[in-house]
Order: structure tokens, then C-alpha cells, then sequence
């Protein structure tokens, strides 16, 4: 069974980087699935973040692209994402999953039990 | 961006009503949509992608269907365990998008 886990400060002051691990046990991150961050702003809808394929092939949501980079490190079987200049707009729960390919479509199949980032001084 | 957009944004039922739930894409996304619940405080969980593929261990109570632009998840008789919100989710284009949501809770 895989399972992820979100790992990192829960708090990060205005300006600064978010930054978040998500540890991949039961499964290689080295498989053929892709790796995502999602995250959901209290109370609100989910947003999606990225991806990640562990060769370093990332995809990321134009509306974050200037701030996002997802990152992998097969050595410890996770990935990372790192957020710059965030202000109180990127206080969020913030999950990874994994993403898996069926006959053509694919999907988040397994998620983190998510964290909460918040944005304050 | 392709936008998605559910209807309704919530709903009132009783346990053993028929629930439909509609998702419409601003473009045409074939049949790449999955479907989610998310319960309070946890993570979303997959139930149907391919528009209409159940996720292994989702009840057969639950369906989808539609392709194109209009989307739909249905319940047949609800069941206690089925309050919860539910998120469709294009993945045809990056970026992935989401619908807003759509909060099913007790009548």
C-alpha cells in the first residue's frame, strides 16, 4: 500500500519560501507515475500545483509558475515543492499524490494526508 | 485554463435520495475527468476517472457519466457515509483543473 506524507514548517512569514517534502513509502518514486502537489486554501476549492516524473520532467500551473519548483530525490524516495514570495493568498492545506495511468487517462490515486502552510509575520 | 464549473455549489438530501451532481468544462475535455470526495479534514478521495470508470473499493451506487463538456456523478440512494463535498477535475490540459466544488449535507 502506498502511503505519502507531507512534511515541513507550518508556518513561513510573508516574502519567504514555502518549502515542502513528501516522503514516498510502500511504492518507488522511481515507478511510472508522476507525482503532484495540490493544495486548498481554508475553507475553499483545491488548486493544483505540479508534477513531477522522476527524471525531472516537471509541469507546473501557469498561475504559479514563477514561484514553483518541484523537485525529486530518488535517494530518499520523495519529492519537494518550494514556493518564493508568498504572501497570506498561499495559506492553504497542502497535499501530494501520486498519479497513476489507466488505459490512457490518469489520476491522483493516493494522497498525503495533507499540512497546513500558513502565512503570517 | 480550462474552467470547470459544478452545479450545484451545495445541496440538501436525505439518506436513500437519487443525487445528480454536474460538472461542465469551458472546452470540450473528451472524457478526461475524474471525480473526488473530500471529507472534512481529509484528503480528496479518487472515485471515478475516465468519466466513468469506479475506482477500485467505491461503492457501485456511485456512477459517472458524459464527455465533451458535460459531466455527471450520481448517487443512487444515498447513504450516510456519501455526505461530503465533491470536486470534478479536468485532466486533458495542464493545468489540471478543479471545479469549485459541491457540498452534499443533511436535509
Amino acid at each position: 500500500q502506498v502511503q505519502l506524507q507531507e512534511s515541513g514548517p507550518g508556518l513561513v512569514k510573508p516574502s519567504g519560501t514555502l518549502s515542502l517534502t513528501c516522503a514516498v513509502s510502500g511504492g518507488s518514486i522511481s515507478s511510472s507515475n508522476w507525482w503532484s502537489w495540490v493544495r486548498q486554501p481554508p475553507g475553499k476549492g483545491l488548486e493544483w500545483i505540479g508534477e513531477i516524473y522522476h527524471s525531472g520532467s516537471t509541469n507546473y500551473n501557469p498561475s504559479l509558475m514563477s514561484r514553483v519548483t518541484i523537485s525529486v530525490d530518488k535517494s530518499k524516495n520523495e519529492f519537494s515543492l518550494k514556493l518564493s514570495s508568498v504572501t497570506a493568498a498561499d495559506t492553504a492545506v497542502y497535499y501530494c499524490a501520486r498519479i497513476s495511468w489507466g488505459d490512457g487517462y490518469n489520476y491522483e490515486d493516493y494522497w498525503g494526508r495533507g499540512t497546513l502552510v500558513t502565512v503570517s509575520s | 485554463d480550462i474552467q470547470m464549473t459544478q452545479s450545484p455549489s451545495s445541496l440538501s438530501a436525505s439518506v436513500g435520495d437519487r443525487v445528480t451532481i454536474t460538472c461542465r468544462a469551458s472546452q470540450s475535455i473528451d472524457t478526461y475527468l475524474n471525480w473526488f470526495q473530500q471529507k472534512p479534514g481529509r484528503a480528496p478521495k479518487l472515485l471515478i476517472y475516465a468519466a466513468s470508470s469506479l475506482q477500485s473499493g467505491v461503492p457501485s451506487r456511485l456512477s459517472g457519466s458524459g464527455s465533451g463538456t458535460d459531466f455527471t456523478l450520481t448517487i443512487s440512494s444515498l447513504q450516510p457515509e456519501d455526505f461530503a463535498a465533491y470536486y470534478c477535475q479536468q485532466t486533458y490540459s495542464v493545468p489540471r483543473t478543479f471545479g469549485q466544488g459541491t457540498k452534499v449535507d443533511v436535509k
